[in-house]
């Protein structure tokens, strides 16, 4: 059974369009997050909710939206993709938070023609 | 000095070879860190967890030094699926508390 899963695993998509990447894990933990890994390998926090409830938001363009449906899911919207969105998106889950470990989805990547 | 820093290298060794990396970061307050392992085009996946001044896994060792505020991973007997890039991970503080934040890794490339 896969802990932390992402869907979909590779999304080539134009420039202007609206799309989504969903994540669910059943470790149980309650709280989840989202990374992005750009092309020099850096990853950086977006999001992290705990119990469906945004703790931090970093500095991220409003046209992400995360969405957390409940405490096992949570999904991000992106609308009007940029050149620069091009990316690999994880998504992570942990129970509680910075003093514990996170476990990762294997990743959604993201290109923009 | 830099939240999480680390030598991006790459740290090319033979088999069987020792090897260490170092990590820096700022927080003081920090009381948990991680190291993780990431390969290439896949997610970072946990390696060890550092609560107290160390932790011990077979091959692996994790050390911490929180008057000089580093940590350090060292390999023993490498293998070639050693390979990978390593990250160190520590809690944010100031305005990134809560989260967890990742250094930019070392790469090690492990050769026959």
């Amino acid at each position: 059974d896969t802990a932390v899963s992402q869907t979909p695993k590779y999304l080539v998509t134009q420039m202007g369009n609206d799309k989504s990447i969903k994540c669910e894990q059943n470790l149980g933990h309650d709280t989840m997050y989202w990374y992005k890994q750009d092309s020099k390998k850096f990853l950086k926090i977006m999001f992290s909710y705990n119990n469906k409830e945004l703790i931090i938001n970093e500095t991220v363009p409003n046209r992400f939206s995360p969405k957390s449906p409940d405490k096992a899911h949570l999904n991000l919207h992106i609308n009007s993709l940029e050149l620069g969105d091009s990316a690999v998106y994880f998504c992570a889950s942990s129970q509680g938070f910075s003093m514990t470990p996170q476990h990762f989805g294997d990743g959604t990547r993201l290109s923009i023609l | 000095r830099k939240e999480v820093e680390q030598d991006p290298g790459p740290f090319n060794v033979p088999e069987g070879a020792t090897v260490a990396f170092n990590c820096t970061y700022s927080n003081s307050a920090s009381q948990s860190f991680f190291w993780y392992r990431q390969d290439c085009r896949k997610e970072p996946k946990l390696l060890m967890s550092v609560y107290s001044s160390g932790n011990e896994d077979g091959r692996f060792t994790a050390q911490l030094n929180r008057a000089s505020q580093y940590i350090s991973l060292l390999i023993r007997d490498s293998k070639l699926s050693d390979s990978a890039t390593y990250l160190c991970v520590v809690p944010g503080g100031g305005g990134s508390q809560g989260n967890l934040i990742f250094g930019k890794g070392t790469k090690l490339s492990v050769k026959p």
